[in-house]
């Protein structure tokens, strides 16, 4: 029983990277969300989504883009990357009964230099 | 003024000793509460939710609210040196979907 799984774990970007961060749940949640940490602070909703072919943008969606094309999966797409983006970075997943985020992921840690 | 507020502390309680957590929110009509809790260098996992005023009990843990005051808090009794992690409150907007999260307040159970 994976939950949700993020990858990758760890990366390294160079100011101006692009890339994409996986997440994908095994659940059959309607909603997921991509939430950054920063050190010492609380989450950030960065985008959110219902269900399939449907998301929103959640607290700091600049820099940004996502999409869902299936149930299981929600990527998370860095253009341009800057060294704000540098943070801790957590999928979350939930059922349509409860609406909130109730299985989160194990995190990406990214740093852009 | 933030979403939700809650004392970064840290906080420190003796093994068996009862802690208690508390945190403030600012919209008035906000109907969902969470508390999670959060390892260092973890992810969060939920651990408590609360949608009507008063106290919810679920093991050694209590969710309390009070929506006049706009406050809720988390209790844990008889608190282990395992409780020792980084406690976040959620509410969850009205209005759509979006969890405003305070940014924690850590919590040390010292045997």
């Amino acid at each position: 029983n994976a939950g949700v799984t993020q990858t990758p774990k760890f990366r390294i970007l160079k100011i101006g990277q692009s890339m994409t961060l996986q997440c994908a749940q095994d659940m059959n949640h309607n909603y997921m969300y991509w939430y950054r940490q920063d050190p010492g602070m609380g989450l950030k909703l960065i985008y959110y989504s219902v269900g399939a072919g449907i998301t929103d943008k959640g607290e700091v969606p600049n820099g940004y883009n996502v999409s869902r094309s299936t149930t299981e999966d929600f990527p998370l797409r860095l253009e341009l990357a800057a060294p704000s983006q540098t943070s801790v970075y957590f999928c979350a997943s939930g059922d349509s009964y409860s609406n909130q985020p109730q299985h989160f992921g194990d995190g990406t840690r990214l740093s852009i230099l | 003024q933030k979403e939700v507020e809650q004392n970064s502390g840290p906080l420190s309680v003796p093994e068996g000793a009862i802690a208690s957590l508390n945190c403030t929110y600012s919209d008035r009509v906000s109907q969902s509460f969470f508390w999670y809790r959060q390892y260092s260098g973890k992810s969060p996992e939920l651990i408590m939710s609360i949608y009507s005023n008063g106290d919810k009990e679920d093991g050694r843990f209590t969710a309390q609210l009070n929506k006049a005051s706009q406050y809720v808090s988390l209790l844990i009794r008889d608190s282990q040196p395992s409780d020792s992690a980084t406690y976040l409150c959620a509410v969850k907007s009205y209005t759509g979907n979006q969890f405003y999260f305070g940014t924690g307040t850590s919590l040390t159970v010292i045997p």
